[in-house]
């Protein structure tokens, strides 16, 4: 298993408020991004994703916004728990990059009980 | 339904020797994935196969890296000989169609030391 790093981005936060994550992505020709959730000891989990076509996306608890124009993705995450403590990785995949998945740095979110 | 399995969790090894990793997908998923992630940085592709071919392996850093993945079924990554700076996590994941939008199932890592 792996332990997160050191020196990642933190947000903390109170538990049953709102949490967002933000992610800035490199390439303007991707057109497919995911976020993840890395838990301690454990593998990125798929959370959501979004369409270069849309700029909005729900599911439950969270919420993707894309915004193409500067290359910005966020994650907001609803009444975050203690569960939801653990590190957020954004990632993008696109026609020119074939298959690959490229992932941004990572950063921690502490939930406060 | 088992998820991504790897092998060992940990390996620590001297400078010079060699190391064997292993990945067990999804059993159905053609598509196989390695990443690696070194000192906290971002998690990096290695590459990609489709059954037994390698459909991308441009993020393989140099040629002491080899991966194969007889049989279409589990894979391997061998470091040969390791590096200092190989020291990291490596992570495999699987995808059942290998589109881009096709989920991507992580296993729990390894978790590579090199002294």
């Amino acid at each position: 298993g792996e332990s997160v790093g050191l020196h990642l981005p933190t947000l903390s936060v109170q538990e049953g408020d709102n949490s967002i994550i933000n992610c800035a992505y490199s390439n303007s020709a991707s057109d497919y991004f995911i976020w993840y959730k890395q838990e301690s000891g454990k593998g990125p989990q798929f959370i959501i994703d979004i369409r270069s076509n849309m700029d909005k996306r729900q599911g439950q608890r969270v919420t993707v916004l894309l915004n193409k124009t500067v290359k910005h993705l966020s994650l907001q995450i609803a009444a975050t728990q203690p569960g939801d403590s653990a590190v957020y990785f954004c990632a993008e995949a696109g026609k020119t990059g074939g298959f690959k998945t490229i992932f941004g740095a990572g950063t921690r979110l502490f939930v406060k009980a | 339904e088992a998820g991504v399995t790897q092998f060992p969790s940990h390996s620590v090894i001297e400078k010079g020797q060699t190391v064997t990793l292993r990945c067990d997908p999804i059993s159905g998923h053609d598509n196989l994935y390695w990443y690696r992630r070194v000192m906290g940085k971002e998690i990096k592709f290695l590459l990609h196969f489709v059954k037994e071919s390698k459909q991308d392996e441009s993020g393989m850093p140099n040629n002491r890296f080899l991966a194969e993945r007889t049989g279409g079924t589990y894979s391997t990554l061998k470091v040969q000989p390791a590096e200092l700076e190989d020291s990291g996590v490596y992570f495999c994941a699987s995808s059942q169609d290998g589109q881009i939008t096709d989920t991507q199932y992580f296993g729990p890592g390894t978790r590579l030391t090199v002294l």
